[in-house]
């Protein structure tokens, strides 16, 4: 079965710090597709990054970067040089490739707060 | 492009009652995921339409179905309201199969008294 672990319920760091979102996953299949979503207060999820299970390659994109790593099944999540408006709740997803549908299993997410 | 979105935004019904729940996704995808998030079970997966056809569903109770029309819209409806079914509705739109990115509403707020 599909899990996702976010160890780190809550977090909170001084602006222009960095900052690691953890990430754990389990799942017994070869094919699979990671994501990373931020909810801000407004409620939306804010679809983030897709990584599949093929691809171990670290990503960067502006202050954000991913570190997969299949060999412990963990995909990281750091912003670097952290703002305010990097306050939001996020979760890591897991896809669930046996029925061909596009549902995801998150974990419980992460609560990050930025003080100014 | 428009984004998806949830009608309506806020919802109050009273227990027993009954609630329909609808979701435009983004022009060209099919697919439309539905989720309810608690804060005692966070993001659970309800249930996914795919062309029509519901491709998978979630645990969770018969009270809970859905169905998508041919222009991809959504609705999802609840019957027999129980307290418990107040959380955030959200629906996400994705162009088609697993791992296609999903992109989200904004949710329905429903809260049941």
């Amino acid at each position: 079965a599909q899990k996702v672990t976010q160890a780190q319920t809550e977090i909170s760091v001084v602006e222009k710090e960095d900052v690691t979102l953890d990430c754990v996953y389990e799942t017994r299949d070869t094919t699979y597709y990671l994501f990373w979503y931020k909810q801000p207060p407004s409620g939306e999820l804010v679809f983030l990054i897709r990584r599949n299970s093929f691809d171990e390659q670290n990503e960067i994109s502006g202050r954000y970067s991913w570190n997969f790593q299949k060999s412990t099944s963990s995909f990281n999540f750091t912003i670097t040089a952290s703002q305010v408006v990097d306050s939001a709740v996020y979760f890591c997803a897991l896809s669930d490739p046996q029925t061909g549908a596009n549902n995801l299993f998150f974990g419980t997410g992460t609560r990050l707060t930025v003080i100014p | 492009k428009a984004g998806v979105t949830q009608t309506p935004r806020y919802l109050i019904k009273t227990r027993g009652q009954q609630v329909t729940l609808s979701c435009s996704p983004i022009s060209g995808h099919r697919s439309v995921s539905w989720y309810q998030q608690t804060p005692g079970q966070g993001l659970q997966f309800l249930f996914e339409y795919f062309s029509e056809t519901q491709r998978n569903k979630g645990n969770f109770p018969g009270r809970f179905s859905g169905r998508q029309f041919s222009n991809s819209r959504s609705e999802m409806n609840v019957s027999t309201l129980e307290l418990g079914d107040s959380a955030l509705y959200l629906c996400a739109s994705s162009l088609d199969g697993t791992g296609s990115e999903a992109f989200f509403g904004q949710g329905t707020r429903l809260t049941v008294v």
